[in-house]
């Protein structure tokens, strides 16, 4: 069982922004603004997309973005395109170990 | 530009050893602290391992302490992970990763280096 929760799945067409959640406890999440985002794509090594919270690495394209609320944190993907199928995980400092998500595979439809 | 180039893995038997390592190239390696993190297969990603710019602090996740010993030689851009008392639990894919600094989050990874642990 991941420490944080993330839903297993989520999908949109193209052009539109989905939203996928990523939620934790006052111990990580809602506890430090040290949330990241990463891309994984089948047989490859992940990829940063968002780090503390809402940063984007250069490089990253503005369509994605992240946020956080309380306990839950959030990225967000706009104007959809074929190549971000694939799964994204959050991750959070939680005071010593870093705590990921399980993981969520976004289909675009 | 970066690179991390993984090396090390194989298959071993349960109750046995692997030394992993990384080389690195294209930052000033002794500036930045670095991390081990896995993936079994099909499964989502864990963090393992952090050490200092120095080598001087270290820490593990619960999962792995005692077992796996991460460290660094700044000479050589290379950091390393020793796996001991391996169990089938461990087997990942294993990837070596940048430390963003201060965010507490990884810029750059390598393509892994693949732990399995069966008899």
């Amino acid at each position: 069982q991941s420490a944080l929760t993330q839903p297993p799945s989520a999908s949109g067409s193209p052009g539109q922004s989905v939203t996928i959640s990523c939620t934790g406890t006052s111990s990580d999440v809602g506890g430090y603004n040290f949330v990241s985002w990463y891309q994984q794509h089948p047989g490859k090594a992940p990829k940063l997309m968002i780090y503390e919270v809402s940063k984007r690495p250069s490089g990253v394209p503005d369509r994605f973005s992240g946020s956080k609320s309380g306990n839950t944190a959030s990225l967000t993907v706009s104007g959809l395109q074929a190549e971000d199928e694939a799964d994204y995980y959050c991750s959070s400092f939680a005071g010593s170990p870093w705590v990921f998500g399980g993981g969520t595979k976004l289909t675009v439809l | 530009q970066v690179q991390l180039v993984e090396s090390g893995g194989g298959v071993v038997q349960p109750g046995g050893s692997l030394r992993l390592s990384c080389a690195a190239s294209g930052f000033t390696f002794s500036s930045r602290e670095m991390h081990w993190l896995r993936q079994a297969p099909g499964k989502g990603l864990e963090w393992v391992a952090i050490i200092s710019s120095d080598g001087t602090y270290k820490n593990y996740a619960n999962s792995v302490k005692g077992r796996l010993t991460i460290s660094r030689d700044n000479s050589k851009n290379t950091v390393d992970l020793q796996m001991n008392s391996l169990r089938p639990e461990d087997s990942a894919l294993y990837y070596c990763a940048r430390d963003i600094s201060g965010s507490y989050s990884v810029d750059y990874w390598g393509q892994g280096t693949l732990v399995t642990v069966s008899s």
